[in-house]
């Protein structure tokens, strides 16, 4: 398998739920991404991690935690949500040298529905 | 991170040539544009990018101001397939490390049979 992949692609939870989305690499890059993509916005930066070290936090509020326990592999673990949340979740990889184009290759994302 | 300012939607006929235009008149010396596209139910993907000099790769070509403000995304023949929205970001790069992509609401771009 290559590229970027993001699982599951569809998840509906209620607000007390607890649940998770992850995302693999295969690329053999460094850096890692979370983005939120609502209807009608443009694609919102949540976190950024840069050799398992979490370099950005978007001030994202705590109902989402981030963990990437190394440089493949990046979760994002879900508690508490609320009905605004639900959104189309992104992950991306690069390099992450600090050397452009620095290109970013993104998952097919997870679509979220929180009731 | 310097902004940028584009068009909300353009139509072009198939086969013909686009030119998605972005303004970015606050750009600094060490901003790079890059250009990424996201088709329908996909994830954005990488188009193009450049400091000063015009780029051209198998995709698409990028055409850059000589004062830089602006900058022009050229699809040469445009097919059915390259509908999708159109971003224009600027990225900086520094001391091994690397400015954030910062989206905008971008270009809409129609393409008709």
């Amino acid at each position: 398998e290559t590229g970027v992949t993001q699982t599951p692609r569809h998840l509906v939870m209620g607000m007390t739920n607890k649940k998770s989305l992850k995302c693999e690499q295969h690329l053999g890059h460094n850096a890692m991404y979370w983005y939120k993509q609502s209807a009608k916005k443009p694609l919102e930066l949540m976190f950024v991690y840069n050799f398992k070290e979490q370099t950005e936090n978007n001030s994202v509020p705590s109902r989402f935690s981030p963990e990437c326990p190394n440089s493949s592999h990046l979760f994002l673990h879900l508690h508490t949500l609320q009905p605004e949340d639900s959104a189309l979740y992104l992950c991306a990889s690069s390099q992450g040298r600090g050397l452009a184009p620095d290109t970013q290759y993104f998952g097919p994302g997870t679509r979220l529905t929180v009731l | 991170d310097a902004k940028t300012t584009q068009p909300n939607s353009m139509e072009s006929n198939e086969e013909e040539p686009v030119h998605l235009p972005c303004n970015h008149s606050t750009i600094s010396g060490t901003d790079y544009i890059h250009w990424y596209r996201q088709l329908p139910s996909q994830g954005p993907e990488y188009v193009i990018h450049g400091l000063t000099s015009n780029v051209n790769n198998r995709m698409a070509s990028l055409a850059i101001a000589e004062d830089r403000k602006s900058s022009t995304l050229i699809l040469h023949r445009a097919t059915l397939r390259d509908a999708a929205v159109y971003y224009c970001i600027l990225r900086v790069y520094y001391g091994g490390s690397q400015g954030n992509l910062i989206f905008g609401k971008g270009t809409k771009l129609s393409v008709k049979p």
